[in-house]
């Protein structure tokens, strides 16, 4: 099973900023996810995204987050203003290319806001 | 209740030692359990996938899903250092076609030589 990659490996941003963070390259995949981990809690699911559309989201994901896939590869995840409670490790997933129930993570990005 | 409850441990376990790993569920409908494995501050590694009960085996790893008693189980055979991480339960109910995956805290595991 081919890698989900994810960029950047760590962003850096103040309280009140914009963040984009990416899942690349994607292809023939159907199913994708967003997951944070908080350091020392666990994997908190936060989106999941099919054809192109939410299919399901967390309490977590409030209208401060979104996510699209802009191009038909990339998936990204934007958060419009940064709270100091954002700060974790952001891991994108995707399903098997056959629909099946197995999720296979991105090494993650680790977004700290100050 | 949490959903999924795992002992965080540490788990301290010299090589080549059988490790057990456990995590209990209160939600009867989840059909589908994993183990992962996470170094720190890396991504989730998948090592087990299964679906409803029964056992499953893969090198030195075996996983185990008891529904009746909301119980799994990762067996880890001839632990060595290389196995000291994070390992994460996790399960979910698939609907539509799409599931979101609900993870236990994570037990942390060091073997030592």
């Amino acid at each position: 099973e081919p890698e989900v990659t994810q960029t950047p490996s760590h962003q850096v941003t103040q309280m009140g900023q914009e963040v984009i963070l990416r899942c690349v390259p994607i292809s023939n995949h159907l199913y994708f996810y967003w997951y944070r981990q908080i350091l020392g809690q666990k994997v908190e699911f936060l989106v999941s995204f099919y054809n192109n559309e939410i299919s399901e989201k967390s309490e977590i994901f409030d209208d401060q987050f979104s996510v699209e896939r802009p191009d038909g590869s990339n998936f990204t995840l934007k958060i419009r203003s940064t709270k100091l409670e954002d700060s974790a490790m952001y891991f994108c997933a995707k399903a098997s290319a056959q629909g099946g129930s197995e999720q296979f993570f991105g090494p993650g990005t680790r977004l700290t806001v100050l | 209740q949490k959903e999924v409850e795992q002992d965080p441990g540490p788990l301290s376990v010299p090589e080549g030692a059988i490790v057990s790993l456990n995590c209990t569920y209160s939600n009867s409908a989840f059909q589908y359990f994993m183990w992962y494995r996470q170094y720190s501050r890396k991504g989730p590694e998948l090592l087990m996938y299964t679906y409803s009960s029964g056992n499953k085996e893969d090198g030195r790893f075996t996983a185990q899903v008891d529904k009746s008693s909301k119980y799994i189980s990762l067996f880890i055979r001839d632990s060595q250092p290389s196995d000291s991480a994070t390992y994460l339960c996790a399960m979910s109910v698939v609907s539509g076609g799409y599931n979101k995956l609900i993870f236990g805290a994570g037990t942390r595991l060091a073997v030592h030589p």
